[in-house]
């Protein structure tokens, strides 16, 4: 059965703080592993990663993908309040159930 | 561009009451999709269609029907609802794997 495992389900930090966000994956006919974030409506598309150890890079968010070992990470450095949401994972439209960041001022 | 819209934003029904969920993309996207999110739960996957004529179950179909009626509008219907899908429903098109979704819908079902 194809899954999307995503941890830790929450983490709470400091402003200024360098977080870390995983998801490991088991989903046959890979094509791309996606990266969302949703505050408190839907989900809005962070990056989408499709080759192993090429680094994406959005202002203080990055994210990197090992099709080898089936797990991506997402990395958020000098943290803000303005990041707390529930950073989703999917490969195509399976799921993780998120992890819940919570940015504390 | 609107996107993904959806409507309505929230109802709320009574336990054996049906209701069609509407959802439409203005983007010219060939594949859409209904979600159910719950809390703890992630987005699970109803049904999707990956063209106008076509639609196929996801992890979370029973209880649901949908209709691909055109390449823009994806409705889902509940024909008997129960308190079990009491949910915040989403839809969403596809360009190039990236999923555009739509505000949702909060649906209560007492």
């Amino acid at each position: 059965e194809d899954k999307v495992v995503q941890s830790p389900l929450s983490l709470v930090v400091h402003e200024g703080d360098t977080v870390t966000l995983n998801c490991s994956y088991e989903v046959t006919n890979f094509r791309s592993l996606l990266w969302y974030k949703q505050e408190k409506k839907a989900p809005t598309f962070l990056f989408m990663l499709t080759s192993s150890g090429i680094e994406k890079k959005s202002g203080r968010l990055s994210s990197i993908l090992d099709k080898k070992e089936l797990f991506s990470i997402l990395n958020i450095t000098a943290t803000q309040t303005g990041d707390s949401a529930i950073y989703l994972c999917a490969v195509t439209h399976i799921f993780g159930t998120g992890t819940r960041l919570k940015v504390l001022a | 561009n609107a996107g993904v819209t959806q409507t309505p934003k929230f109802q709320v029904l009574k336990t054996g009451q049906s209701m069609t969920l509407q959802c439409a993309q203005d983007m010219n996207h060939n594949s859409m999709y209904w979600y159910r999110q719950d809390p703890g739960m992630g987005l699970r996957l109803i049904y999707y269609s990956a063209s106008e004529g076509t639609t196929d179950k996801g992890e979370v179909p029973n209880g649901y029907n949908v209709s691909r009626l055109n390449k823009r509008e994806f409705s889902l219907r509940l024909e008997s609802a129960a308190p079990s899908q009491t949910s915040v429903y989403f839809c969403a098109s596809t360009f190039a794997y990236e999923q555009y979704f739509g505000p949702g819908t909060r649906l209560t079902v007492t």
